[in-house]
């Protein structure tokens, strides 16, 4: 079967870095997305990595192996406001979305 | 402001009623999508349409049916709720199948 894992939950202090990891197994491999969820909100966008290597996108980067079926979310300099979840998705040989249960990030001061 | 609105934003439904969740973009994208999200779990994919007049079942399809008969609207109906359906619904857009999605503010149902 087709499968996600990241960390449920992670905490880090403000002003911090912290790396959010994903492992993936899907059939087949059309790109990884990564989505910002706060609480009672939508999910939105944040970054699209489809080759190996780091795509930098001011204080969020976005990391992928697809030999290893690993990527990860880098979040430098963290603010009180990116408190939230911050979901993995797949997109298969089907072109259909697989999605993790989500990473709840808690920041403290 | 461009965007998808989904209505209503919220609704307390007895089991057995028949209820359609409304879903609404102006940004001509091609592809919709509506998928539910529960506590502990990955969004689910309920049903999609790639173009207007196609829909296609995902991962959870049992229970509900869609219709596109316009590029805008995607409706997702609930033919006779029951309380597994209590969920937060999202609907969603994409210009392509390689473009990210852009997810309307969702529907929170609660089936009694």
């Amino acid at each position: 079967g087709q499968n996600i894992d990241q960390p449920t939950e992670m905490t880090a202090t403000e002003g911090a870095i912290v790396q959010i990891n994903c492992t993936y197994q899907t059939s087949g491999f059309n790109g990884l997305f990564w989505y910002q969820q706060h609480a009672g909100e939508a999910p939105t966008f944040l970054s699209y990595n489809v080759l190996d290597g780091l795509e930098e996108k001011g204080r969020f980067s976005s990391f992928l192996s697809r030999s290893k079926g690993y990527s990860y979310l880098l979040l430098k300099e963290l603010q009180m406001k990116d408190s939230a979840s911050y979901l993995c998705a797949v997109r298969d040989s089907n072109y259909q979305l697989i999605w993790g249960a989500g990473t709840k990030l808690i920041i403290k001061p | 402001i461009a965007g998808i609105t989904q209505a209503p934003t919220s609704q307390i439904l007895a089991a057995g009623r028949r209820m359609t969740l409304r879903c609404t973009q102006d940004m001509r994208h091609n592809a919709m999508y509506w998928y539910r999200q529960d506590l502990g779990l990955g969004l689910r994919l309920i049903h999609y349409s790639n173009t207007a007049g196609t829909t296609g079942k995902g991962e959870v399809p049992d229970g509900y049916s869609v219709s596109r008969a316009n590029t805008d609207d995607f409706p997702l109906t609930l033919a006779s709720a029951v309380p597994s359906q209590t969920s937060v619904y999202f609907c969603a857009s994409s210009d392509s199948t390689n473009s990210p999605l852009h997810f309307g503010n969702g529907t929170r149902l609660t089936v009694t």
